[in-house]
């Protein structure tokens, strides 16, 4: 199985900061690679696929990059809405699986 | 609307079997390939298993902890997809999540989550 492992687990940010997440895998995945939030209680919402195609109706701050086995998710400015926990998740092979998850706290 | 309800969540007896639900409705079902995935109680996202659409064969693969103890299933006419659960095990408390799987080129992602719902497995 690929092994998806985020750094860092978790971070504390203010309104406004540049925040930046990376998912590194234990297998080049090429650009199969998706990000997902998640808020306590809810089910997970997609962001990013194919590594850096915005979902339909995601704000423009988030992006993401990388390809290999090195991907990062930045949110430019981060907004109070954006507290969460963002989970990377490769679909280049079977079974799918997801990072660990990278929870993002205020400061 | 384009929803997905997940249902049949409950307590179960470890050994036990439950069959849980997923009712799709505003888009193509019988075009849709639809996985599960299940999260335990403060832990991360697990991706269970997923069906391809009939079109596509209408095959299954599973994640190793629930091979052979898992299947999942569809029913077109219906506009559902159903994970059906044996030989639970305590380690299978989460909530569970189906969604609809979407594709770009060779890319496939979630793009859809029902809300979940709660199996708890427990004596």
């Amino acid at each position: 199985d690929i092994q998806m492992t985020q750094s860092p687990s978790s971070l504390s940010a203010s309104v406004g900061d540049r925040v930046t997440i990376t998912c590194r895998a234990s297998q080049r995945i090429n650009s199969y690679l998706n990000w997902y939030q998640q808020k306590p209680g809810k089910a997970p919402n997609l962001l990013i696929y194919a590594a850096s195609s915005l979902m339909s109706g995601v704000p423009s701050r988030f992006s993401g990059s990388g390809s290999g086995t090195d991907f990062t998710l930045t949110i430019s400015s981060l907004q109070p809405e954006d507290f969460a926990t963002y989970y990377c998740q490769q679909s280049y092979d079977i079974p799918r699986t997801f990072g660990q998850g990278t929870k993002v706290e205020i400061k | 609307d384009v929803q997905l309800v997940e249902s049949g969540g409950g307590l179960v007896e470890p050994g036990g079997s439950l069959r849980l639900s997923c009712a799709a409705s505003g888009f193509t079902f019988i075009h849709a390939w639809m996985s599960w995935v299940r999260q335990a109680p403060g832990k991360g996202l697990e991706w269970i298993g997923r069906i391809k659409s009939k079109g596509a064969g209408g095959t299954t693969e599973y994640a190793a902890p629930v091979k052979g103890r898992f299947t999942i299933s569809r029913d077109d006419s219906q506009n559902m997809v159903f994970l059906q659960m044996n030989s639970l095990k305590t380690e299978d408390t989460a909530v569970y999540y189906c969604s609809w799987i979407g594709r770009v080129e060779n890319y496939y992602y979630m793009v859809l989550w029902g809300k979940g719902t709660t199996v708890t497995v427990s004596s």
